[in-house]
């Protein structure tokens, strides 16, 4: 059972570059979720998913989209990377509602030069 | 809004001495409060949570916290540290719109031999 899994695990991009980051859960959950983590800023959620067909922007979703390519995968696109989007990005995922237990992929450390 | 301030984000500890882990909350209602851990490199994982059932909340390796309404506090505690409690701690409460939690900055926790 792997939980929560992620790729890349580490990318750096130059200023206007695009990228893609994969997420899958194997849980069956109904919602998943994408967010950054920066030093002393805790986590900030970028996008989430409630359900499959459905995305919704969350407290920083500025230059990032999303796509809910079905139950297990949700992924994460930048279309012209900024040096501000250097960061931790983390996918997780939970049953049903966000106060139900998050589960947290490992991470993508992303740097744009 | 929904919000949390960790008081402290650098805490130090023997092995074997209590570990004790501050955090107030802002809600304007009977919030749902969690505590997340995240060892280095690693994605987060949930530690305890509080849905208006007990104040007093039992979590996974020997930490607990209690909910103080009239203090508006949530802090985390363990009697005793092991080198293994050596990690980034993240209190965190349900924020306005679905979907949202609150994050906390983080408190990183080392255990000294």
């Amino acid at each position: 059972n792997a939980g929560v899994t992620q790729t890349p695990k580490f990318q750096v991009l130059k200023t206007g570059q695009s990228m893609t980051l994969q997420c899958a859960q194997d849980m069956n959950h109904n919602s998943m979720y994408w967010y950054r983590q920066d030093p002393g800023m805790g986590l900030r959620l970028i996008y989430y998913s409630a359900s499959e067909g459905t995305t919704d922007k969350g407290e920083v979703p500025n230059g990032y989209n999303v796509s809910r390519l079905n139950k297990r995968e949700f992924s994460l696109r930048l279309e012209s990377a900024a040096p501000s989007q250097t960061s931790v990005y983390f996918c997780a995922s939970s049953e049903a509602l966000p106060t139900d237990t998050q589960y947290f992929g490992p991470g993508t450390r992303l740097t744009v030069l | 809004a929904q919000s949390v301030t960790q008081l402290d984000s650098h805490v130090s500890v023997s092995e074997g001495t209590p570990v004790l882990l501050r955090c107030n909350y802002s809600s304007s209602y009977s919030p749902s409060l969690f505590w997340y851990v995240q060892h280095p490199n690693k994605g987060l994982q949930l530690l305890l949570k509080y849905t208006s059932a007990a104040t007093l909340v039992k979590g996974i390796n020997g930490f607990e916290a209690e909910f103080k309404k009239s203090e508006t506090s949530f802090h985390l505690t363990k009697p005793s540290a092991h080198m293994s409690d050596a990690a980034e701690y993240f209190c965190v409460v349900k924020g306005d719109s679905w979907g949202k939690l609150q994050f906390g900055a983080g408190t990183q926790v080392v255990v000294t031999p």
